[in-house]
């Protein structure tokens, strides 16, 4: 099956640090990779939808300036949380797709847990 | 109205039984539905996708009902390893990225 990873699994840092979050296909070549987040008995958010080399499309209410992404290659995307808060603190969640249609399965990534002090 | 709609429980329910979950959407362009299940602070993990014609995979069993825009899940002869939460998912008709619902928990009691 389709393995993706990412890393670090989680994080701690203080208030106004950035940090980025590396999400990898293992198996397969990625055409698009997402980045979702999940609050505390909350749903799944889509966050952005990454095409490799070209930019990411950032949800409503996302801002692209704070969650910078990065998809530099079929295998590898980044999201970096630039001057995170106590308010970014989230499971952030990537995936990725083999193919171009909508209808192709994601593969999910574990997660990476983002605790802002 | 929500996206996904879902009953959250929890569904507690004894070794054994059968259990059925049932989720609305709103969105009549979406073309692909899933089935997810999320234990505990992990990842979701793709049960099965849910095909208009109804699918079937071991001891669970999608349905798809597209001019009601639902979709339901059945568990038979449940398991202590069932117990997760449950995620009813849709894909944004048209736009890439899926749409999930908050997730219904369910409790598999011995």
């Amino acid at each position: 099956g389709a393995v993706v990873s990412q890393h670090p699994s989680w994080v701690i840092c203080k208030s106004g640090t950035s940090v980025k979050i590396e999400c990898r296909s293992l198996d397969f070549q990625a055409t698009t990779m997402f980045w979702y987040r999940q609050f505390p008995k909350q749903s799944l958010m889509l966050m952005a939808t990454s095409n490799e080399g070209s930019k990411a499309t950032y949800e409503q209410g996302v801002e692209k300036d704070k969650f910078l992404i990065n998809h530099a290659s079929l295998t590898l995307s980044t999201l970096t949380v630039t001057s995170a808060h106590p308010e970014d603190s989230s499971f952030y969640i990537c995936s990725a797709k083999r193919g171009a249609s909508v209808l192709e399965t994601q593969y999910f990534g574990p997660g990476t847990r983002l605790l802002v002090l | 109205r929500k996206e996904v709609e879902q009953d959250p429980g929890p569904f507690n329910v004894p070794e054994g039984a059968t259990v059925a979950f049932n989720c609305t959407y709103s969105n009549s362009a979406s073309q692909s539905f899933f089935w997810y299940r999320q234990d505990c602070r992990k990842e979701p993990k793709l049960l099965m996708s849910v095909y208009s014609s109804g699918n079937e995979d071991g001891r669970f069993t999608a349905q798809l009902n597209r001019a009601s825009q639902y979709i339901s899940l059945l568990i038979r002869d449940s398991k202590l390893s069932d117990s997760a939460t449950y995620l009813c998912v849709v894909n944004r008709g048209g736009a890439d990225g899926l749409t999930f619902g908050k997730g219904t928990h369910l409790i598999i009691q011995p």
